[in-house]
Formats: C-alpha cells, sequence, structure tokens
C-alpha cells in the first residue's frame, strides 16, 4: 500500500468489536478536524469532521471525541467489519496565508480480523 | 466516489522531463487543493486554489507549480523531475475554504525511472 514506508501504529480487532483509533495533534489554534479513510489504491474518504467547539458527533457507526485540552481526537468504530480495514488518519486545518491547509497524522492501519 | 477526478491514474517518466497531472473538482466546489503522498513523508500539502486564485502554499518546490482555470478545473506541473518525486499526488476539492471537508481523488501515481 501507499504507507509501506512508514511506520504505521496497526491496530487488530475481531469482527463486531468497537474500534477506538487516537490522533494527538499539535496546533491549539486549530478550530476544524476531519478523519479520513484510505483503502489501498484509492484517495482518503472523508468520514467524519468536527468544529472545535464541540467535543463529540455522532455519524453512522463512528464518532469523533475531540479533548482540547489535551490535544486529542479519537475515532470510535462501532461493530467493526471487514470493510471498515483501512488506514486513517486524521487532519487538522490550519489556516496559512488567505487559504487554508490540511495537516495530516502518521495514520493507523485497522485489521479487521474474521 | 467523491466526484473528484484525476488524470491519468499511473504516469511513468524518466529523470529530466515535466508532467502535467490534472484535477477536475467537484460540481460546485470552488477551492481545489494538491497533496503529495510519498512513502516516507505521508500527505503532506502543496498549494490550495480557491475561485482561480492560489490562497495558500506548503512546501512546494520551485520546480512545481499548478493553476486553476475559468472552469475550475487545475493542473498540477512537475518539471525537471527527480527520482524523489515519485509519489502519489492527490487533489481534493471543496466548496468553500473555511471549515468544510476536502473531498479527494483516487490521486496519480507518478514514478520516476
Amino acid at each position: 500500500g501507499e504507507n509501506v514506508g512508514l511506520h504505521l501504529p496497526t491496530l487488530s480487532v475481531q469482527e463486531g468489536d468497537n474500534s477506538i483509533i487516537n490522533c494527538a495533534y499539535s496546533n491549539s489554534a486549530s478550530d476544524y478536524f476531519i478523519w479520513y479513510k484510505q483503502e489501498s489504491g484509492k484517495g482518503p474518504q472523508f468520514i467524519i469532521d468536527i468544529r472545535s467547539n464541540m467535543d463529540k458527533r455522532q455519524g453512522q457507526r463512528v464518532t469523533v471525541l475531540l479533548n482540547k485540552t489535551v490535544k486529542h481526537l479519537s475515532l470510535q468504530i462501532a461493530a467493526t467489519q471487514p470493510g471498515d480495514s483501512a488506514v486513517y488518519f486524521c487532519a487538522e486545518k490550519e489556516v496559512t496565508g488567505g487559504g487554508n491547509k490540511l495537516t495530516f497524522g502518521t495514520g493507523t492501519q485497522l485489521k479487521v480480523e474474521l | 466516489d467523491s466526484g473528484v477526478t484525476q488524470t491519468p491514474k499511473h504516469l511513468i517518466t524518466a529523470t529530466g522531463q515535466r508532467v502535467t497531472l490534472r484535477c477536475s473538482p467537484r460540481s460546485g466546489d470552488l477551492s481545489v487543493y494538491w497533496y503529495q503522498q510519498s512513502l516516507d513523508q505521508g500527505l503532506q500539502f502543496l498549494i490550495q486554489y480557491y475561485n482561480g486564485e492560489e490562497r495558500a502554499k506548503g512546501n512546494i518546490l520551485e520546480r512545481f507549480s499548478a493553476q486553476q482555470f475559468p472552469d475550475l478545473h487545475s493542473e498540477l506541473n512537475l518539471s525537471s523531475l527527480e527520482l524523489g518525486d515519485s509519489a502519489l499526488y492527490f487533489c481534493a476539492s471543496s466548496e468553500g475554504y473555511s471549515n468544510q471537508p476536502q473531498h479527494f481523488g483516487d490521486g496519480t501515481r507518478l514514478s520516476i525511472l
């Protein structure tokens, strides 16, 4: 896959269990965060986002938690399925110049065991 | 399907050459972003355009340039290619440039021989 060269942390879970993927971000001024899923051969796919004025947001089978005090994000996936196997990235939006950019974490490889 | 289209999917060329990567954003999106994903650097921001104007620049090499055309499609030009430029190049688009998700295409895999 695209991230073979990086030493990606790996999370292995049994099918049906809940998964929790963690991420530390760097900029205390960041006000917007996104989780992406990247499958082999594809681009990052948007999962869920959260603004800094919230500490929790829920989607379909996914929940994002934001702890601004310790600059930590987590992604919880309920009832993990084989199709959830992928690399997961957190990203923080940073304002730069007259625009903005996303700064991505290293990523976590999620492996779902049958 | 994110709605962002990138061509070509694969590109193989030699050192010293020049290539152009193309991106069509999602319908209605005015912002286009380019990212590079390499084996040792992860996903790195290169440049952002909004409605034809450059808005933000990352660690983009001087050998690289981009533009966004009136129809909002964008091109990333890479010249004097080096072996280290081998990577996946992603384009993303968003409606504006504030707190909105960026939606990514499936990338162009560039291999320099």
